[in-house]
């Protein structure tokens, strides 16, 4: 089955400082990806698809300057909160699209990862 | 009003019983309906879905979604403690970019 793994699953950063977070899809290629961050008791938010070979495409709300999203390859995205400050601590999952699969039920989330920014 | 409504819980039954969990959804577009499990600490995983109105049975667990009523359901039969989790529903249009909208979850607590 598809598999997608995330690293750092858990970090802790000083404030002002930057993090960055690893995405891949360990069996399949994926053209496409997605950034989420999770709050506590609170739902996934999506904030930003990244795209194979070009610029991410973000959410409204999403500063693409503190949040930068390399796809460099087929498997592999990175998301880099720049500058961190106490509040972007969250739980920052990843999830890819098997590339040429559309539909419902295709895309696969990794396991997470929880940013503590002191 | 967020497009996609789920109590948050926590919910906690004891071992063996029946569990309904619950969401209502706003939008007519929504075509796919979808129930994530999600474990402490992990990321989502997908358990089951469905198209259009209907029931979906896997198992012990049953989804199902009526769209008169914009509904999504799902049941747990025979509940286990390692049914323990937050259990997120969710909505697939087909637009956007991942096309999904997510409810809040609702954590899902089963009693030894």
């Amino acid at each position: 089955g598809a598999v997608v793994s995330q690293h750092p699953s858990r970090v802790i950063c000083k404030s002002g400082t930057s993090v960055k977070i690893e995405c891949r899809s360990l069996d399949f290629q994926a053209t496409t990806m997605f950034w989420y961050r999770q709050f506590p008791k609170q739902s996934l938010m999506l904030m930003a698809t990244s795209n194979e070979g070009s610029k991410a495409t973000y959410e409204q709300g999403v500063e693409k300057d503190k949040f930068l999203i390399n796809h460099a390859s087929l498997t592999l995205s990175t998301l880099t909160v720049t500058s961190a400050h106490p509040e972007d601590s969250s739980f920052y999952i990843c999830s890819a699209r098997r590339q040429g699969a559309r539909g419902a039920n295709v895309l696969t989330f990794g396991a997470g990862s929880r940013l503590t920014v002191l | 009003q967020k497009e996609v409504e789920q109590d948050p819980g926590p919910l906690s039954v004891p071992e063996g019983a029946i569990v309904s969990l619950n969401c209502t959804y706003s939008n007519s577009a929504f075509q796919y309906f979808m129930w994530y499990r999600q474990y402490s600490r992990k990321g989502p995983e997908l358990l089951m879905y469905t198209y259009s109105s209907g029931n979906k049975e896997d198992g012990r667990f049953t989804a199902q979604v009526d769209k008169s009523s914009k509904y999504i359901s799902l049941f747990i039969r025979d509940s286990q403690p390692s049914d323990s989790a937050t259990y997120l529903c969710a909505s697939y249009s087909g637009g956007g970019a991942d096309g999904l909208t997510f409810g809040k979850g609702t954590h899902l607590i089963i009693q030894p």
